[in-house]
C-alpha cells in the first residue's frame, strides 16, 4: 500500500502569509494527486487535482505542484476563510490514501 | 444540481451490523465510479472503498477488507455499504463522494455524512 507523508501537521500563520503544505509518497504515483479543504463540520472540498489543476471556481492563491513522491500545496496570501484542514489524496493506486492532515491555524 | 444523500448510521454493539446506503440526484449515476470516505471523531479523512460504474469492481482499505462491502444499484440511484463484525475504531462520519479521482477539472460532490457509533 502506499503511505501518504504529510507535514506538517499544524501551523500557525498571518493573514497575507504564504504557506507551504507538503506530502511524501512512499512510491511513485505520477499526478495522481489531490489535495481537499476541510472547515469544521463541513464534507472536504477538492482544491487541486493532478498535482497542478486548479480546480474550477477555487482562488488562484491556491496551487499544487510535484509529481513522483513529493507534492506541495502553496497557499499565497493567507485569507482569513482558508483557516482550515488539508489533506491529499493519492489516486494512483488501491487502496487509495489520505495524507494526514495539516490544520492552518490563525497566529 | 448534484445531491448525495446518506444514510443508516446510528448506534451499534460491536460485532454488529449496518447497512448505509447513499441516494444519488441530479446526474446520470449509473456513469459515474463511487466511493466511501470516513472520519472518526476529531480525527482525518479515511479512504474506504470505491465501486465502478456497474458495480463490477470493488476495492477496500486494508482496515475494513473482508468485513464491509460496497454494492450499487442503478436503478434506485443508491450506493450502499453494508459494514458487518464492526469494531469501536469503526465509528466514525461516513461520506459518500463522487469524482474523488478526477484527472481533469470535473468537481467532486460529497454527501453531508452520516454517524456510525460502535459502542457497548
Amino acid at each position: 500500500d502506499i503511505q501518504m507523508t504529510q507535514s506538517p501537521s499544524s501551523l500557525s500563520a498571518s493573514v497575507g502569509d504564504t504557506v507551504t503544505i507538503t506530502c511524501r509518497a512512499s512510491q511513485g504515483i505520477g499526478n495522481d494527486l489531490g489535495w481537499y479543504q476541510q472547515k469544521p463540520g463541513k464534507a472536504p472540498k477538492r482544491l487541486i487535482y493532478a498535482a497542478s489543476g486548479l480546480q474550477s471556481g477555487v482562488p488562484s492563491r491556491f496551487s499544487g505542484s510535484g509529481s513522483g513522491t513529493e507534492f506541495t500545496l502553496t497557499i499565497s496570501s493567507l485569507q482569513p476563510e482558508d483557516f482550515a484542514t488539508y489533506y491529499c489524496l493519492q489516486h494512483n493506486s488501491y487502496p487509495w490514501t489520505f495524507g494526514q492532515g495539516t490544520k492552518v491555524e490563525i497566529k | 444540481e448534484v445531491q448525495l444523500v446518506e444514510s443508516g448510521g446510528g448506534l451499534v454493539q460491536p460485532g454488529g451490523s449496518l447497512r448505509l446506503s447513499c441516494a444519488a440526484s441530479g446526474f446520470t449515476f449509473s456513469t459515474y465510479w463511487m466511493y466511501w470516505v470516513r472520519q472518526a471523531p476529531g480525527k482525518g479523512l479515511v479512504w474506504v472503498s470505491h465501486i465502478n460504474r456497474d458495480g463490477s469492481s470493488t476495492s477496500y482499505a486494508d482496515s475494513v477488507k473482508g468485513r464491509f462491502t460496497t454494492s450499487r444499484d442503478n436503478a434506485k440511484n443508491t450506493l450502499y455499504l453494508q459494514m458487518n463484525s464492526l469494531r469501536p475504531d469503526d465509528t466514525a462520519l461516513y461520506y459518500c463522494a463522487r469524482g474523488l479521482g478526477a484527472t481533469s477539472g470535473e468537481g467532486d460532490y460529497w454527501g453531508q455524512g452520516t454517524l456510525v457509533t460502535v459502542s457497548s
